[in-house]
């Protein structure tokens, strides 16, 4: 099964902190993906990435940035954490989108304090 | 405005009803996905639907495609606690790569 780790559950940062959300793939999808949910907004789109060292912004990048340095590994980056960026933050990764679909990690609540 | 409108947003039934949830759009779609998501965990795919008119079964759900590649159903028989959870339907539009989804409909079955 593919399987898709986020670093950490739960996260509780500081205003103003740099934050890093992390993301590993083990099955050589070349697709990767970063969502935030929220309750009555659903999934948005902040960024993808279909290649290594290529990203591609989504609906809502602002006050985010992402790295893919190498196939397997997607992270998000919050530069300066506001409290609305507090949220569920999903990975994900996928060989077609059309065909096969998504596989999610299980998310990180990250709460900005 | 969402691309995949989702009905009901919320549905309360108990064990053992039928029930059926409804996503709907006015773009058409080469690829319908529905997802399910429990409590503090990913969605998980549950099927995917690329022909207009498709009808998938998968033991008690049954998802259903439109013709026209604009809309589907998921149906659930016989309800059990353990369907619980936020349902997603999620599509690519046609030319498109990338998914887009609906806001969910979150059922609880009552044993």
């Amino acid at each position: 099964d593919v399987k898709v780790t986020q670093s950490s559950r739960y996260l509780v940062k500081r205003t103003g902190e740099k934050v890093f959300l992390e993301c590993v793939q083990d099955m050589d999808h070349e697709n990767m993906f970063w969502y935030r949910q929220d309750p009555g907004l659903g999934l948005r789109l902040i960024y993808f990435s279909y290649d290594v060292k290529m990203k591609e912004k989504g609906d809502i990048p602002e006050g985010y940035s992402v790295s893919r340095e190498k196939k397997e590994r997607f992270s998000l980056i919050l530069e300066s954490a506001s409290t609305n960026q507090t949220s569920m933050y999903l990975c994900a990764s996928s060989l077609s989108a059309w065909t096969r679909g998504y596989t999610f990690g299980s998310g990180t609540r990250l709460t900005v304090v | 405005t969402q691309l995949l409108e989702q009905s009901p947003q919320f549905l309360s039934i108990q064990e053992g009803e039928n029930l059926t949830v409804y996503c709907n759009s006015s773009s058409v779609f080469s690829s319908l996905q529905w997802y399910r998501q429990e409590p503090g965990e990913g969605p998980v795919l549950l099927v995917t639907v690329v022909t207009g008119g498709e009808v998938k079964k998968l033991k008690r759900l049954t998802f259903q495609f439109g013709d026209a590649r604009k809309d589907s159903s998921l149906h659930i028989t016989a309800a059990q606690p353990g369907d619980t959870g936020l349902y997603l339907c999620a599509g690519v539009p046609a030319g498109a790569n990338n998914l887009f989804f609906g806001t969910g409909t979150r059922l609880t079955v009552i044993p």
